[in-house]
């Protein structure tokens, strides 16, 4: 079982340019994140995903679009790049979309994003 | 907002010596997780606490979750070489939607043989 999977693991990309990252879990889980970390500011939620065919914005939305056709797959797309949105970005999964106690949630490994 | 505090951001010591990492909130938690992430590597999941004045025990670890349910801390008993890394607090305000995490900056634990 892979849990979470992401790609690419790393990339550099021209301001400007569009670019998707690609997420996809084998769990089964209802609920999937897609956050950004950078250095002093822990983890910030860009959008998530309680369930297929819904999705909501995080704390840090601008500049990422996101969609949930399916329950193994959540890309999130930057439209068109810009250097402050160099970080690495993790994708996640919960068990539960919505309700009762809060789920734990799993993290994929990673994509390093460096837009110049 | 919901903003959760971590202190301190950062904390070295010489194995063998005990560590203590904080998060407090100003306003009243539905619960707080507790996560590690290794050098390079992705968050893990520690443990959850829900429950006014909890306190749970794993092997060296030990978490409280205050009597007000604001704020939580994560105390490491003799530290090894193993415990590196940064841990983060992550807290689920009773406004909030249950899965909408709001992570804490983080406090980075390198540990000297």
């Amino acid at each position: 079982i892979a849990g979470i999977t992401q790609a690419p693991t790393s990339q550099i990309l021209a301001a400007g340019r569009r670019m998707t990252l690609r997420c996809t879990q084998d769990m089964r889980h209802n609920a999937m994140y897609w956050y950004r970390q950078d250095l002093g500011l822990g983890l910030r939620l860009i959008h998530y995903s309680n369930t297929a065919g819904t999705t909501g914005k995080g704390e840090v939305p601008d500049g990422y679009s996101v969609s949930r056709a399916n329950t193994d797959d959540f890309p999130l797309t930057l439209a068109s790049a810009v250097p402050s949105q160099t970080s690495v970005y993790f994708c996640a999964s919960s068990a539960r979309g919505s309700g009762g106690p809060t789920d734990t949630q799993y993290f994929g490994p990673g994509t390093r994003l460096t837009v110049l | 907002g919901q903003q959760v505090m971590q202190i301190p951001q950062y904390q070295h010591v010489q194995e063998g010596e005990d560590f203590t990492t904080y998060c407090n909130s100003s306003t009243t938690l539905s619960n707080i997780q507790w996560y590690k992430q290794r050098p390079g590597g992705h968050p893990v999941f520690l443990i959850q606490l829900v429950k006014s004045g909890e306190v749970k025990k794993q092997k060296r670890l030990t978490f409280q979750f205050g009597e007000a349910k604001k704020n939580s801390s994560l105390h490491i008993t003799a530290t090894q070489t193993t415990d590196v890394g940064t841990y983060f607090c992550a807290v689920t305000p009773f406004s909030g939607g249950y899965n909408k995490l709001i992570f804490g900056a983080g406090t980075r634990l390198a540990v000297h043989p």
